[in-house]
């Protein structure tokens, strides 16, 4: 079946470092991809997307390319804040059932 | 412009209690939607999802139930809660398009079985 794996976290990260949080994905066809985050005692928000293979998504300095030769979607921002502080999930869809999420990344930034 | 309302916010229950959980959207008709359940430390598990009134697709068999009595509400239950119910329920919606449309989440509700 489909499935999202994320990398373990917490990622620890100073202001204004570069963030990558490593996302790859199995799927049958050709799924869309999401990244979304959830601030503390809130619910999730889209963060950004792609669709077709070599899209890349970006939203608010983060960005992330759909790569299917290597199944990935990596999130990146090249200088974080600590207002970028959150649960990160990298998510599929392939139209079938609902999104498939992985389990999360959370983020915390350092003054 | 769409919203979706979830409550209560938080809620603590003994074991065995009922429980009744409601998400309601406003500002779209006939949206998909979904209940989410995030554990402590573990990612979001698809619960139900519905694609219309009184229709309900269940993904993981547990003690939980889901119901759709109209177009823009969605209903977590359960008869008899057990503690490994306690977690962070996240109802959702989308449009349903055949591009590809966003989850829209609400703001959840933590719950704490005792």
């Amino acid at each position: 079946g489909d499935s999202v794996t994320q990398m373990e976290g917490p990622v620890t990260l100073s202001e204004e470092a570069f963030l990558t949080i490593n996302c790859t994905y199995t799927a049958t066809g050709y799924p869309s991809l999401f990244w979304y985050v959830q601030y503390p005692g809130e619910g999730l928000q889209l963060l950004l997307k792609a669709t077709k293979a070599d899209d890349k998504g970006s939203n608010k300095g983060f960005e992330a390319t759909y790569r299917k030769e290597t199944t990935s979607f990596h999130l990146e921002k090249g200088s974080v804040q600590v207002s970028d502080s959150a649960v990160y999930f990298c998510a599929l869809y392939t139209g079938r059932r609902a999104l498939t999420f992985g389990s999360g990344t959370r983020l915390q930034v350092q003054p | 412009s769409q919203t979706i309302h979830q409550w209560p916010a938080t809620l603590v229950q003994p074991v065995g209690s009922p429980l009744s959980l409601e998400c309601t959207v406003e500002g779209t008709s006939n949206p998909n939607l979904y209940w989410y359940r995030q554990a402590a430390g573990r990612g979001l598990q698809l619960l139900f999802y519905s694609v219309g009134i009184g229709q309900i697709s269940s993904e993981v068999p547990q003690n939980l139930s889901a119901s759709r009595p109209q177009d823009r509400q969605f209903i977590l239950s359960s008869k008899k809660l057990l503690l490994s119910d306690s977690g962070f329920y996240l109802c959702a919606w989308k449009i349903v398009s055949g591009e590809i449309a966003p989850l829209h989440f609400g703001n959840g509700t933590r719950l704490t079985v005792t």
